[in-house]
């Protein structure tokens, strides 16, 4: 069955301060995987993407990394803002001629900075 | 920033009432989707189409039904309204026809059911 999932479901940290967040996948075939960011009561925006033959993309003060091999992926926030208080949600797509070429959703883990 | 717009943001409303929930996108994207989200919860598919005249129901069942008249519009109905679909509801279009396409959302619909 494809599946993603994530951890931490939920994570506290100080302002100025670096964490990581785990993506882990059983979607086959793989396609791609994108990390979204999604502020409360607003809709996802997306981070940055990653390709098989990827394996580390930066979007400013993001890095996500991915082994295709092990199937995990990690998005890494340096320097943590007030502002990178957010769901985060990992979605893996596939090929499968499904309804969106079988995009699957993470559950998504919540951060929030602390002053 | 992304061209495409929901409303209402906030909708309550009480049991039994007709309501629709609009969006509409100026990108040009052929493919639209209806997502269900609860707090702190996962994105789940309700509806989703490839283009005008084409309307297929996601992996949640949803007693909600949608329409695809024109590229731009992408308005999701509830005949009857029961306190089980208060929820958020979010739209969204993908930038282009692989799979790589990038999901563009809107701000999200958030429907209180008295």
């Amino acid at each position: 069955k494809n599946q993603v999932e994530q951890s931490p479901q939920s994570l506290i940290i100080l302002e100025g301060k670096n964490c990581t967040l785990q993506c882990n996948y059983t979607v086959s075939p793989f396609s791609n995987l994108r990390w979204y960011k999604q502020d409360t009561g607003r809709g996802p925006v997306s981070l940055t993407i990653m390709t098989f033959s990827e394996n580390t993309k930066s979007n400013g003060r993001y890095t996500a990394t991915l082994d295709a091999d092990t199937k995990q992926s990690s998005l890494h926030i340096t320097a943590s803002q007030l502002s990178d208080s957010a769901s985060y949600i990992c979605v893996v797509s596939g090929y499968n001629g499904g309804s969106q070429g079988n995009l699957i959703f993470g559950k998504g883990t919540k951060l929030s900075v602390k002053p | 920033e992304a061209d495409i717009y929901q409303t209402p943001r906030y909708l309550v409303i009480g049991t039994g009432k007709k309501i629709t929930l609009e969006c509409s996108q100026t990108m040009g994207h052929d493919k639209m989707y209806w997502y269900q989200q609860d707090p702190g919860m996962e994105l789940h598919l309700i509806h989703y189409s490839y283009g005008v005249n084409s309307t297929e129901k996601g992996d949640l069942s949803s007693e909600s039904t949608v329409s695809r008249i024109r590229t731009e519009h992408f308005p999701l109905t509830l005949e009857s309204a029961r306190p089980s679909h208060t929820s958020q509801y979010l739209c969204a279009s993908v930038r282009d026809s692989g799979n790589t396409g990038e999901l563009f959302f809107g701000e999200g619909s958030r429907l209180t059911v008295l």
